[in-house]
């Protein structure tokens, strides 16, 4: 158990409609980070916040968007969606800011079907 | 732009033989990489690291990976695998804004 909690765990919803993933990080870490996998893009790195602040921002589409809350939970808000959004959406959480010295842990993933 | 290409998308390998995982990686600055494993319905753990120093790097349940930077390689090895190494294992790199690059991952099936 990596300590990092992603709720629901399966979302099964229609194109157009607009869905909010939800990500509790490990006691202590204060960083969050988004990532996207599907089969054909692999492992898409979407955005980071740190406590709270965006500091990293990658593939997300303008569609999507995510905070951090003050007690440092985030949020993945995904909109207007298509067929093509179906995914596996992580998140991971860290103490520090950079990967090298801070490692990432990663909950077990929200399972996005979009129909 | 800092990538890691990982040569194999699937390694069929029968249990208590060695493995190894290919990764090359390309950057033009010093680098941190990774190796993840991702098993079935699970997120992904990290195996090793190497940040500096020592190019040969030895991680958690018996993996080692060695750093070329001749080759911009950094091959996973194990000389035993088991059943419960079947996984998908990616390999990562560190790139600016300190964000982790994935690999496309390798599929490992440990075979009886």
């Amino acid at each position: 158990d990596s300590g990092v909690t992603q709720t629901p765990k399966h979302l099964i919803t229609a194109t157009g409609q607009r869905v909010t993933l939800r990500c509790s990080p490990r006691s202590g870490d204060l960083s969050v980070y988004w990532y996207q996998q599907s089969l054909d893009q692999g492992l898409q790195f979407l955005i980071q916040y740190y406590n709270g602040e965006e500091r990293a921002k990658g593939n997300i589409l303008e569609r999507f968007s995510a905070q951090q809350f003050p007690d440092l939970h985030s949020e993945l808000n995904l909109s207007s969606l298509e067929l093509g959004d179906s995914a596996l959406y992580f998140c991971a959480s860290s103490v520090g800011l950079q990967p090298y010295n801070s490692p990432l842990h990663f909950g077990n993933g929200t399972r996005l079907t979009v129909t | 732009a800092q990538s890691v290409t990982q040569l194999d998308s699937q390694v069929p390998v029968f249990e208590e033989a060695p493995v190894e995982l290919r990764c090359n990686y390309s950057s033009s600055v010093s680098v941190y990489l990774f190796w993840y494993v991702q098993y079935p319905n699970q997120g992904l753990q990290l195996l090793l690291k190497y940040l500096s120093g020592s190019t040969l790097v030895k991680g958690i349940n018996g993996f080692e990976a060695e750093f070329n930077k001749s080759q911009t390689s950094f091959h996973l090895r194990k000389p035993s695998v088991h059943r419960s190494d079947t996984a998908e294992y990616f390999c990562a790199i560190e790139t600016s804004g300190s964000r982790l690059t994935f690999g496309e991952g390798t599929q490992l099936t440990v075979n009886p």
